[in-house]
């Protein structure tokens, strides 16, 4: 099983800055199955990215990510208000899926 | 656009059965090249995969639940459902259904999930 580790745990910023979420697996992830999901209090998670980097449909373009073999990063490059929430990465190159515990990105 | 909503008891005693079913629309269950999906959220977990089914009734299930899960579809009202045997608190989470969508590869991944239901085991 696949062990994915996020950090930080919880990432303080203001509207306008840029966030970086980092994703660690504890083995290889298969040909870069690792997606990116947002979820909301009281929402199902959303998915952003899958394939390491490609957005879903109607993501907007300040979500990026990238990353391979163990390190995956998730950026946002200007936080807008509706950007603070929970973002969970997860593993998907076999089973079973696999989710990371999350990194709550909060208004400082 | 597709959509799915999570249906079934809120409170379920320990040892009994855990059943809920997951209502389809905006897309059939019956199209490739979907597989269809549980993931559940509790307090200590996190997210947890279950399983997948397929219109076929292929499935794969997470081991770790694989000797108390099974998983259903019915293609003629559109939905699929799931049950969870001898269940215990720890099964206590909210419950998603969702569509896991292959993209391109072999591999799939949940891209619409419906609203979530939340499941309490308790007697």
């Amino acid at each position: 099983e696949v062990v994915l580790t996020q950090s930080p745990g919880t990432l303080s910023l203001s509207p306008g800055e840029r966030a970086t979420l980092s994703c660690r697996a504890s083995q290889s992830v298969r040909s870069n199955f690792l997606a990116w999901y947002q979820q909301k209090p009281g929402q199902a998670p959303r998915l952003l990215i899958y394939g390491t980097s490609t957005r879903a449909t109607g993501i907007p373009d300040r979500f990026s990510a990238s990353g391979s073999g163990t390190d995956f990063t998730l950026t946002i490059s200007r936080l807008e208000p509706e950007d603070f929430a929970v973002y969970y990465c997860q593993h998907y190159g076999g089973s079973p899926l696999t989710f990371g515990g999350g990194t709550k990105v909060e208004i400082k | 656009q597709v959509q799915l909503q999570e249906s079934g008891p809120g409170l379920v005693k320990p040892s009994q059965t855990l059943s809920l079913t997951c209502s389809v629309s905006g897309g059939s269950v019956s199209t490739g090249p979907y597989y269809w999906s549980w993931i559940r959220q509790g307090p200590t977990r996190g997210l947890e995969w279950i399983g997948f089914i397929y219109h076929s009734g292929s499935t794969y299930y997470n081991p770790s639940l694989q000797s108390r899960v099974s998983m259903s579809v019915d293609t003629s009202q559109n939905q699929f459902s799931l049950r969870l045997n001898s269940v215990t608190a720890a099964d206590t989470a909210v419950y998603y259904c969702a569509r896991a969508n292959r993209f391109s590869g072999t591999y799939y991944t949940p891209d619409y999930w419906g609203p979530g239901t939340l499941v309490t085991v308790s007697s």
